[in-house]
């Protein structure tokens, strides 16, 4: 069955340091991995995907993923925070023969000025 | 923009009544899912639609849960006898296709307060 892990539900970081937001998954064969973010009474947004290639991947807003397969992990990270990267983060996998995406439980995510 | 559209935005009922949520996907997107969120959780699947296939209803939580979709476009989700915990968001979300590499695209929701 698949399964997805959100380690912490809140981390705190302060503006311009490095974040990371920890993902890591279980599917039965090769996962598609997702990066959603979602702001306060608003519906998710996609950040990024990982579905083959290169191990980081790169999104919208200056995010970046790391796929590694020995640890099935899918870190969201970013060099330099902002205090608008505030919000709700969702890492999301799917299996390559369903069509069902399983979703993490969410991340809260502080940038403190 | 033409994205996912969801209405109403707030819903607020008596316990006991019936609930209609619409769902406006982007144009061309031939798949369609409906999720629940509760309060300070992650998501939880209700049901797919693809195309004209038959729809995979396995999220719905209870035969009070239906939803319908005309085509490849609007999708209907009714709650039917509505009860204090069916209290949650609820997101549509389309995708281009319903291949597994596609990300969803979400509407913003309905906020559903049962009385």
């Amino acid at each position: 069955a698949q399964s997805v892990a959100q380690p912490e539900d809140q981390v705190n970081v302060a503006e311009g340091n490095p974040l990371t937001v920890k993902c890591t998954y279980s599917v039965s064969g090769n996962p598609y991995l997702f990066w959603y973010v979602q702001y306060p009474n608003r519906g998710l947004q996609f950040l990024l995907k990982y579905i083959t290639g290169d191990n980081l991947v790169k999104g919208s807003y200056g995010f970046e993923a790391e796929f590694n397969k020995s640890q099935t992990s899918f870190h969201l990270k970013k060099p330099s925070a902002l205090v608008s990267d505030s919000a709700l983060y969702f890492c999301a996998v799917r299996d390559y023969r369903g069509f069902k995406t399983i979703f993490g439980a969410g991340t809260r995510l502080f940038v403190k000025a | 923009g033409a994205g996912v559209s969801q209405s109403p935005s707030n819903k607020v009922t008596e316990k006991g009544k019936d609930v209609e949520l619409r769902c406006d996907p982007i144009s061309g997107h031939t798949a369609l899912y409906w999720y629940r969120q509760r309060l300070g959780q992650g998501l939880e699947f209700l049901i797919y639609f693809q195309g004209n296939s038959a729809p995979d209803k396995s999220g719905l939580p209870s035969d009070r849960f239906s939803a319908e979709r005309t085509g490849e476009s609007v999708s209907t989700l009714t709650i039917q006898r509505t009860q204090q915990e069916d209290s949650a968001v609820y997101l549509c979300a389309s995708s281009l296709t319903g291949q597994t590499n596609q990300p969803q695209h979400f509407g913003d929701g309905t906020r559903l307060s049962i009385l």
